[in-house]
């Protein structure tokens, strides 16, 4: 089945404690890209990637790594964890041809203490 | 000002009802235009893609594409309540990659029965 996988679907962590969340897709996408989700704020951009080893930033990036090492992964890092990064992620992916549509994950429902 | 904009609702409908959902966009070199609905908790969905002027039509749903106005909208006929959820309107985004993907903060619809 097709499909972007992300883990873990929930985490709580406290203020400063390094986390990995992963993303993988099995559709051979080229465009993979983050996103968190508040509300009132809608889906904001953090970081997203053309293809591997080829990362750009997005709207929100301040506080997130990323890294395309493989095509299928695009895993997202928060070095040091705020509060104010309690939220909502989604992973996604595309084809990356023009225009073509996002594939989601099912989020992954971050809580930082 | 905001470069995708929604009415965030809430927009209530009675069953069978036509929903009317409206969209308006800041830039004019925007060229592909989506519609996803989220339920609550969930990931996004697409419901509907459009990249001409004029309305396209997929089953219940018909996207209506005005570039001249900048508008992008979508309508439901025939209502359900299954339709009640969050809807997400897309546009590509005007500076950078033609790949990004811009969102608006979302309309969330009630269909009452």
């Amino acid at each position: 089945e097709a499909q972007v996988t992300q883990n873990p679907r929930y985490l709580i962590t406290v203020t400063g404690k390094k986390l990995t969340v992963t993303c993988s897709q099995n559709m051979n996408h080229e465009y993979m890209s983050w996103y968190r989700q508040d509300p009132g704020l809608g889906l904001r951009q953090i970081y997203y990637s053309m293809n591997v080893e080829v990362t750009d930033k997005g709207d929100v990036p301040e506080g997130y790594k990323v890294s395309r090492k493989e095509k299928r992964n695009f895993p997202l890092i928060l070095e040091s964890p705020s509060p104010n990064q309690t939220s909502l992620y989604f992973c996604a992916s595309s084809p990356g041809i023009l225009g073509s549509p996002l594939h989601f994950g099912n989020g992954t429902r971050l809580t930082v203490t | 000002q905001k470069e995708v904009e929604q009415n965030s609702g809430p927009l209530s409908v009675p069953e069978g009802a036509i929903a009317s959902l409206n969209c308006t966009y800041s830039d004019r070199g925007s060229q592909s235009f989506f519609w996803y609905r989220q339920y609550s908790g969930k990931s996004p969905e697409l419901i509907m893609f459009i990249y001409s002027n004029g309305d396209k039509e997929d089953g219940r749903f018909t996207a209506q594409l005005n570039k001249a106005s900048q508008y992008v909208s979508l309508l439901i006929r025939d209502s359900q309540p299954s339709d009640s959820a969050t809807y997400l309107c897309a546009v590509t985004s005007p500076s950078g990659s033609a790949r990004q993907l811009t969102f608006g903060s979302g309309t969330q619809l009630t269909v009452l029965p």
